[in-house]
């Protein structure tokens, strides 16, 4: 079985600008979850998407937003960049809701880099 | 609100050292405590994870980890390291039985010198 796939691996943008990020979860999985990395923060929890619905969101400004199409595939977007946007972002997917008794299994991350 | 603490934010070890990496939890409830690594280069994932029943788990790798309630912890451990546990280790908890988000502590990392 292929794993959690994320495209792109690198990304470079000027403030201001958006960005768009894919993950593409394992086959069969149903909810897939995304996470900001920075060496700061730790792993913070973006929103979780199950069903094409979106189950949790984190703490973060509306700036991000995401959405996960009826394949299972989904895609976070980023508006109006600031430096400190700058991190690895992480896609997990799992069959069920993750909140509850799932494994997560994470992607190799999106490194994005606001200049 | 949820949180995890990971007090040890860098461990350096020698191999054949006992390893005890310390994860506390806020949450009054019942959880679900997962401990997640990521090598140097590699995607995070799952080292062990306790639901319920025996609070001794045990792992891959030669982990386990201990649920005590009562101290609200969830510490990691293994006997005898090895250079290839060199890694990053995140403690995560989410509430059982509710429809909430798991938390992920910031993660320690270990360096084992050879």
């Amino acid at each position: 079985k292929a794993g959690v796939t994320q495209t792109p691996r690198y990304l470079i943008k000027t403030r201001g600008q958006q960005v768009t990020l894919s993950c593409s979860p394992i086959s069969g999985h149903r909810s897939v979850s995304w996470y900001q990395q920075t060496p700061g923060q730790g792993l913070q929890f973006l929103f979780e998407y199950f069903s094409e619905t979106q189950r949790n969101k984190g703490n973060f400004p509306g700036r991000f937003s995401g959405r996960q199409f009826s394949n299972s595939r989904s895609e976070m977007n980023v508006s109006t960049l600031e430096l400190g946007d700058s991190a690895l972002y992480l896609c997990a997917s799992s069959l069920g809701v993750t909140a509850l008794q799932e494994t997560q299994y994470f992607g190799p991350g999106t490194r994005l880099l606001v200049l | 609100a949820q949180s995890v603490s990971q007090h040890n934010h860098h461990v350096i070890l020698s191999e054949a050292a006992s390893l005890e990496l310390g994860c506390n939890y806020s949450y009054g409830g019942t959880v679900n405590l997962f401990w997640y690594v990521q090598y140097p280069g590699q995607h995070l994932q799952l080292l062990l994870k306790y639901f319920s029943g025996d609070p001794l788990v045990k792992g891959i790798k030669g982990f386990e980890a201990e649920f005590i309630k009562s101290k609200f912890s969830f510490n990691l451990r293994k006997p005898s390291v090895q250079w290839s546990d060199t890694a990053e280790y995140f403690c995560a908890v989410s509430a059982a039985n509710r429809d909430d988000k798991i938390i992920f502590g910031k993660g320690t990392r270990l360096h084992i010198l050879p």
